[in-house]
């Protein structure tokens, strides 16, 4: 049964780089695509992207000047950078697995979400 | 940034029948499958249904959607206290790049 455990740096200044980790444990890595969604605090769900065991990304192009989310196959990890953060920026991050093997967006959905990293950015 | 259009909120009794609309358009709702999330307070989303109708193992059949052009929706039947929650429903959209757009997110409360 696959599980994701994330980490990351909880509190940021403006302007700084929010970096965040997401562990997969339990099943295979590869064959997949990951994503990272965030929620503003009170409010709803934004998806941010997707990699897969390759290195392939799709973003969200509100945020794809900021965003890189890169994959460490070596440790079944994969991780998410977002630079120059504002107060707009604090949210709720999630990490999660795409559904969909091999990559279909007609189904697309996430199956398996990590519990979720607090980003608060204030100075 | 959400694009499909949710109710804030939908309530009622326990047992009782409540369905969350999901407005959307050609290139999301309209192209590609709805999937439901369902988050309880202070958790991380549950996938509720997925590819149009499907249900995750452990989820019960009390939940059902249908889908009807670029709208969806989702039903909820005999109502429980734990499904007091928050309902997102998403879908791949296909503009641009394309992109994974969620619902408003609908606030369930049961009275």
């Amino acid at each position: 049964q696959v599980q994701l455990q994330q980490w990351g740096a909880g509190l940021l200044k403006p302007s700084e780089t929010l970096s965040l980790t997401c562990a997969v444990y339990g099943e295979s890595f590869s064959g997949y695509y990951w994503s990272w969604i965030r929620q503003p605090p009170g409010k709803g769900l934004e998806w941010i992207g997707e990699i897969n065991h390759y290195g392939s990304t799709n973003y969200n192009p509100s945020l794809k000047s900021r965003v890189t989310i890169l994959v460490d196959t070596s440790k079944n990890q994969f991780s998410l950078k977002l630079t120059s953060v504002t107060a707009a920026d604090t949210a709720v991050y999630f990490c999660a697995r795409v559904g969909v093997a091999p990559i279909t967006y007609f189904f697309y959905h996430m199956d398996v979400w990590g519990k979720g990293s607090t980003v608060t950015v204030s100075s | 940034q959400s694009v499909l259009t949710q109710p804030p909120s939908v309530s009622g009794a326990p047992g009782q029948r409540v369905t969350i609309s999901c407005s959307g358009s050609s290139s999301n709702i309209g192209s590609n499958t709805v999937n439901w999330y369902q988050q309880l307070p202070g958790a991380a989303p549950k996938l509720l249904i997925y590819s149009d109708n499907q249900r995750p193992s452990g989820v019960p059949d009390r939940f059902s959607d249908s889908k009807s052009g670029t709208s969806a929706s989702l039903a909820i039947s005999g109502l429980q206290s734990e499904d007091e929650a928050d309902y997102y429903c998403a879908a791949w959209d296909d503009s641009l790049n394309g992109l994974y757009v969620f619902g408003t997110g609908t606030k369930v409360t049961v009275l």
